[in-house]
């Protein structure tokens, strides 16, 4: 198994681009997240999902758009790319069964905007 | 804001040593979970303690939660080099869409030979 696979896992933007940071999972996980983590801050929550069709919003959501068409896919995307998103950003799902799973997370992506 | 404290914020230890972690929070959770982080890596998931328990544990991990303190302690005991790495704790708090993990600010371990 791959577990969860995000790409790119480095992107330098300038201020104002759009882009999309993609993250795939294999393990039929229903329960999908984005996390950006910051020096000091820990990881803070953007978007969720809890399964294909259904999104929701997190703790720092501004700027940030996401989808779920299927359950092995959850992009996200920037809208236009601010200097206050350079982070790096971590995708991580769980099986259901709210209980007793931990997540799974993605090796990250490093973004940079400039 | 952030749901979990750990304290302390950097520990540095020898190797064969036991190393204790706290993480402190503000809720009422569902279950609590502690992860690791090597450098430039993702997370890893160590372990998971519900609410109605107390103390698990998982190989050389004992985890400890008192949920009138709302504190959770995470013991490794005989650290190796290769325990260096940021611990950190999140506590997941039922909602109608699923539980959201929130992470505190870990505590980076470093275990000299």
């Amino acid at each position: 198994n791959a577990g969860v696979t995000q790409t790119p896992k480095f992107q330098v933007l300038k201020t104002g681009q759009s882009m999309t940071l993609q993250c795939a999972q294999d393990m039929n996980h229903e329960y999908m997240s984005w996390y950006r983590q910051d020096p000091g801050m820990g990881l803070r929550l953007i978007h969720y999902s809890v399964g294909a069709g259904i999104t929701d919003q997190g703790e720092v959501p501004n700027g940030y758009n996401v989808s779920r068409s299927t359950t092995e896919d959850f992009p996200l995307r920037l809208l236009s790319a601010a200097p206050s998103q350079t982070s790096v950003y971590f995708c991580a799902s769980r099986r259901t069964g709210a209980t007793r799973y931990g997540y799974t997370f993605g090796s990250g992506t490093r973004l940079t905007v400039v | 804001s952030q749901q979990g404290e750990e304290d302390p914020q950097a520990l540095s230890i020898q190797e064969g040593e036991n190393a204790t972690m706290n993480c402190s929070y503000k809720t009422s959770i569902n279950n609590l979970q502690w992860y690791r982080q090597n450098s430039g890596r993702g997370l890893v998931h160590l372990i998971l303690i519900r609410s109605n328990e107390r103390e698990k544990h998982s190989g050389r991990l004992r985890v400890t939660l008192d949920t009138s303190k709302k504190s959770s302690s995470l013991l490794i005991t005989a650290s190796r080099a290769a325990d260096t790495a940021s611990y950190f704790c999140a506590t997941a708090i039922l909602t109608g869409g699923g539980n959201k993990l929130t992470f505190g600010t870990g505590t980076q371990l470093k275990v000299e030979l």
